[in-house]
């Protein structure tokens, strides 16, 4: 089994949709939790940084931590052809810079116009 | 503007051939790490430095090696590349501090061995 699992897609939705991503996980040690955007031929791009379980709020992307249930979700709301790309969740025990990560596979997101 | 650059982008080469990926950040970053993407299996870590001269293996080190003599660079170093080193490379810098965390990863270096 792999330490973060990320269902890969492709998921379609309509342009104005609400878009939920979601990672599970094994380890519960881990405590830090991140989503990045990955375009085409694109290095990653770091969206949502948070820090145990709760929500975090950031324009119109939500990320949102379940410890108890090994979850994370990133909710995108009014989701825009521009938003078509990769998502990738990853997690750490002790943080983004101080160890390693581990990510998800990703899971491919269009949004058709 | 903060950037991590990489070079080359584009690299062919042959079995045993050794061969530096650089990687520069102009954002005074402590923390650089390198990963390496494949189809279904996502980014794993191959190094990661957290200063000048720190460095330390991440998932899959096998077969590359890295130096951190300056702050700005990390290079990646493939000694003597086989083709189950055929991926896409990224170099990432990053900072954390107290809740505050911000990383940058490079635009890709695509390697082929053959």
């Amino acid at each position: 089994q792999k330490e973060v699992e990320q269902d890969p897609g492709p998921l379609s939705v309509p342009e104005g949709a609400i878009v939920s991503l979601n990672c599970t996980y094994s380890n519960s040690a881990f405590q830090y939790f991140m989503w990045y955007r990955q375009y085409s031929r694109k290095g990653p791009e770091l969206l949502m940084y948070t820090y145990s379980s709760g929500n975090k709020e950031d324009g119109r992307f939500t990320a949102q931590v379940d410890k108890s249930s090994k979850y994370i979700s990133l909710f995108i709301r009014d989701s825009q052809p521009s938003d078509s790309a990769t998502y990738l969740c990853a997690m750490s025990e002790y943080g983004g810079a101080t160890n390693k990560l581990i990510f998800g596979t990703g899971t491919l997101l269009a949004v058709q116009p | 503007e903060a950037q991590v650059t990489q070079n080359p982008r584009y690299l062919i080469t042959v079995t045993g051939k050794k061969l530096t990926v650089t990687c520069s950040q102009n954002m005074n970053h402590e923390y650089m790490s390198w990963y390496r993407q494949d189809p279904g299996l996502g980014l794993r870590q191959i190094y990661y430095s957290m200063n000048v001269e720190v460095t330390d293996k991440g998932d899959v080190p096998e077969g590359y090696k890295v130096s951190r003599k300056e702050k700005r660079n990390f290079p990646l170093i493939l000694e003597s590349p086989s083709p189950n080193q055929t991926s896409l490379y990224f170099c990432a810098s990053s900072y954390h501090l107290q809740g505050s965390y911000e990383q940058y990863f490079g635009p890709g270096t695509r390697l082929t061995v053959t």
